[in-house]
């Protein structure tokens, strides 16, 4: 993998519902991984920064896992609301210069 | 403590103009990067730099394209003689160690070129 990569593009789901996103990422010289959340017509906000393999971290009703070794990571978001539409994008930062990559996101609808 | 700031919002600017846009990053912050969002594709990093020095610039176009962040002020990137393709919404985040560290975006300039 030579690019960052979401999936699905995007994802309609009911309230209460629990979701999960895929990002992959080329896992040679990896240094970290982002998440971010971008709600329309507002800035991206940052969700978590993870950096070693088996990473876990949650906030919230949100968590994410890491897998440096194959190059992915999940995203997870248990009994979607309303408030959690948004954009989820991740980034992929390596070692050469801190480049850091954008996946093109995962939008998320949540109907109430 | 303020948030990323960028202005102008918003700049409309004719072919072959210039336009400068501004990023002062959160007080403490001295890790700025830029990044570019065209009209239906996702944010491609463009230039990362630190108080006076260019750190990775190999998202930038090679040509009117170029990026400062001076000791004392805003960081500023400038886009020499525009062109139509230009048009895009420019983002600009800053963080306090650089590298894997959690960058903080502001709310972005939308430049249009007529």
């Amino acid at each position: 993998i030579l690019n960052v990569e979401q999936s699905p593009q995007s994802l309609h789901v009911q309230e209460g519902d629990s979701t999960n996103f895929t990002c992959s990422f080329p896992s040679s010289n990896f240094y970290a991984l982002h998440w971010y959340r971008w709600e329309t017509a507002k800035s991206p906000e940052a969700l978590f920064v993870m950096t070693l393999n088996g990473d876990e971290k949650k906030k919230g009703r949100i968590s994410a896992t890491l897998n440096t070794k194959e190059g992915y990571s999940y995203l997870y978001i248990k009994g979607s609301q309303p408030e959690d539409s948004a954009t989820y994008l991740c980034a992929s930062i390596n070692t050469g210069g801190f480049k850091t990559i954008f996946g093109a996101g995962t939008r998320l609808f949540v109907k109430a | 403590n303020a948030g990323v700031m960028q202005n102008p919002r918003h700049l409309v600017r004719r072919r072959g103009q210039e336009a400068r846009l501004r990023c002062s990053p959160m007080k403490g912050h001295s890790h700025v990067y830029w990044y570019r969002q065209l009209p239906e594709e996702g944010l491609k990093f463009m230039v990362y730099l630190q108080k006076e020095n260019i750190i990775d610039e190999s998202g930038m176009p090679k040509e009117r394209f170029s990026a400062e962040f001076p000791k004392e002020g805003p960081s500023i990137l400038r886009i020499q003689q525009v062109v139509r393709g230009d048009s895009a919404a420019y983002f600009c985040a800053s963080s306090i160690l650089g590298g894997s560290d959690t960058q903080y975006f502001g709310p972005g300039t939308r430049l249009t070129v007529l």
